[in-house]
């Protein structure tokens, strides 16, 4: 998947759960990149990372949460808190130094039932 | 503030005619300005973008264009196919540490045979 790898590929959530959403990348990149698409809208900035163990907010962090323990990995947890989790969700990554266009993941799309 | 606007949200052409995006930025700061294309249910795929050392940049059928004084950029497509139909999104980063890139809200473009 062009270096960077998002799973599961679709995930159904129940109402008072939280999920974990995976982004692994083997680009060597520092930057890592969480967003939220609604259908019909654009992309918007949840949370991001440019070195390990270090990590910031974005438009729309309120009910998600990230670690970057990896440099490779940015896994995304939707928690309970989040009142409407039902989106596409992507993953990027990108050199830090300057800017360059982003890789993106495939996405996953989270459904609450 | 960081923003980006995109006009117009949807864009309807007949095959072989020239369709136009715009969009406009608010940090004169901003140096890279990549352009994405997204077919339903897909990832967004980079086509084209430009610095900020230039005027324009082209790639057969695709072009960009960046004025700097006025902060707005531009895609140019031409000669439209029916596999141009997707959704397109502009982007201009914002520095706070690392880059983050801002997206516009996205042009529909559908090309009728």
């Amino acid at each position: 998947d062009g270096g960077i790898t998002q799973s599961p590929k679709y995930l159904f959530r129940k109402e008072g759960q939280n999920v974990t959403l995976s982004c692994e990348q083997n680009l060597n990149h520092d930057a890592m990149y969480w967003y939220r698409q609604d259908p019909g809208q654009g992309l918007r900035l949840i949370y991001y990372s440019q070195i390990v163990n270090d990590f910031q907010k974005g438009d729309i962090a309120e009910g998600y949460s990230v670690s970057r323990e990896k440099k490779e990995s940015f896994p995304l947890t939707v928690t309970s808190a989040q009142k409407n989790p039902t989106a596409f969700y992507l993953c990027a990554s990108s050199p830090r130094e300057i800017p360059y266009g982003y890789t993106f993941g495939s996405g996953t799309r989270l459904t609450v039932v | 503030g960081e923003n980006v606007e995109q006009h117009p949200s949807t864009l309807s052409v007949q095959e072989g005619d020239s369709a136009v995006i715009k969009c406009t930025y608010s940090d004169s700061a901003s140096n890279y300005f990549p352009w994405y294309k997204q077919e339903l249910g897909k990832r967004p795929q980079l086509i084209i973008d430009i610095r900020s050392n230039v005027g324009e940049k082209k790639d057969q059928r695709i072009a960009v264009t960046l004025n700097k004084t006025a902060k707005h950029f531009s895609l140019h497509i031409t000669e439209t196919q029916p596999e141009d139909s997707a959704v397109y999104f502009c982007a201009a980063p914002f520095y706070s540490g690392t880059y983050k890139y801002i997206f516009g809200t996205g042009t529909r473009l559908k090309v009728l045979a």
